[in-house]
C-alpha cells in the first residue's frame, strides 16, 4: 500500500510563476521528509528535507511546508525556471530508519 | 569525483537468464542501496547494505540476492531472470544508513527482461 501519495502526476507552469508540488502520506510514524528531482536518463538527486520538528525549511527558491496534522507537504519553487522542468520526488521516513518511501513522482514543465 | 557509477547502463535478457548489476562509490558511503523504478512507481527499496559486511532486505527482495564485496562496491544478482523484474536498477549511498544522510543514485541500468 503507498504510504506517500503524489497524487498529481504532471504539472505545467510558466516561467517566472511560483511551482506547487503536493505529497501526503498515511504514515503517523514518519517523521523526516525528502524531495528529490530527476532528469531523463539519470539518477535522482537530493533537492529539500525537513523534519517534522519544523514546519517550513527553505533553500534558495525551494521551500518546502509541512502539515503534520494533515499529513500533507508541498515544495514550492520561486520563481519556476526551465531547467527546474524534471520529475520531482516526495520521500518520507522515520529518522531512525534506514528506508526511504518514496511517491510516484511529478513531472514538472516549466515553460518559457 | 565519479560519484556512484553502475555498469551496465542497459541490458536485455531471456527469461531464466542470469546476470549481475554492479555498483561502486568513491564517496567513502558506508552504507549503499538497491532500488527498482517501475513506470509510474516511486523507487522501491530491494535491498541495502548499512555497513560493509552487513546486508538486509528492503521492501521487494524476492528474485534478488546482493553482495557487498567490499566498502566501496555492492552487487545485485538475478539468478533466473522474469519478465516481472523488467524495470530501471538504480543504485545509491549514503555517508551511512538514517534518513537524515543524503542518498546519492547511480544514473540506473535499464533492464528487460523478455
Amino acid at each position: 500500500d503507498q504510504q506517500v501519495k503524489q497524487n498529481s502526476p504532471s504539472l505545467s507552469v510558466q516561467e517566472g510563476r511560483i511551482s506547487i508540488l503536493n505529497c501526503d502520506y498515511t504514515n503517523s510514524m514518519f517523521d523526516y521528509f525528502l524531495w528529490y528531482k530527476k532528469y531523463p536518463a539519470e539518477g535522482p538527486t537530493f533537492l529539500i528535507s525537513i523534519s517534522s520538528i519544523k514546519d517550513k525549511n527553505e533553500d534558495g527558491r525551494f521551500t518546502v511546508f509541512l502539515n503534520k496534522s494533515a499529513k500533507h507537504l508541498s515544495l514550492h519553487i520561486v520563481p519556476s525556471q526551465p531547467g527546474d522542468s524534471a520529475v520531482y520526488f516526495c520521500a518520507a521516513s522515520r529518522n531512525s530508519g534506514y528506508a526511504l518511501n518514496f511517491g510516484k513522482g511529478t513531472s514538472l514543465l516549466v515553460t518559457p | 569525483n565519479a560519484g556512484v557509477t553502475q555498469t551496465p547502463k542497459f541490458q536485455v535478457l531471456k527469461t531464466g537468464q542470469s546476470m549481475t548489476l554492479q555498483c561502486a562509490q568513491d564517496m567513502n558511503h558506508n552504507s549503499m542501496y538497491w532500488y527498482r523504478q517501475d513506470p509510474g512507481m516511486g523507487l522501491r527499496l530491494i535491498y541495502y547494505s548499512a555497513s560493509e559486511g552487513t546486508t538486509d532486505k528492503g521492501e521487494v527482495p524476492n528474485g534478488y540476492n546482493v553482495s557487498r564485496l567490499n566498502k566501496r562496491e555492492f552487487s545485485l544478482r538475478l539468478e533466473s531472470a522474469a519478465p516481472s523484474q523488467t524495470s530501471v536498477y538504480f543504485c545509491a549511498s549514503s555517508r551511512t544508513s538514517g534518513a537524515l544522510y543524503e542518498q546519492y543514485f547511480g544514473p540506473g541500468t535499464r533492464l528487460t527482461v523478455t
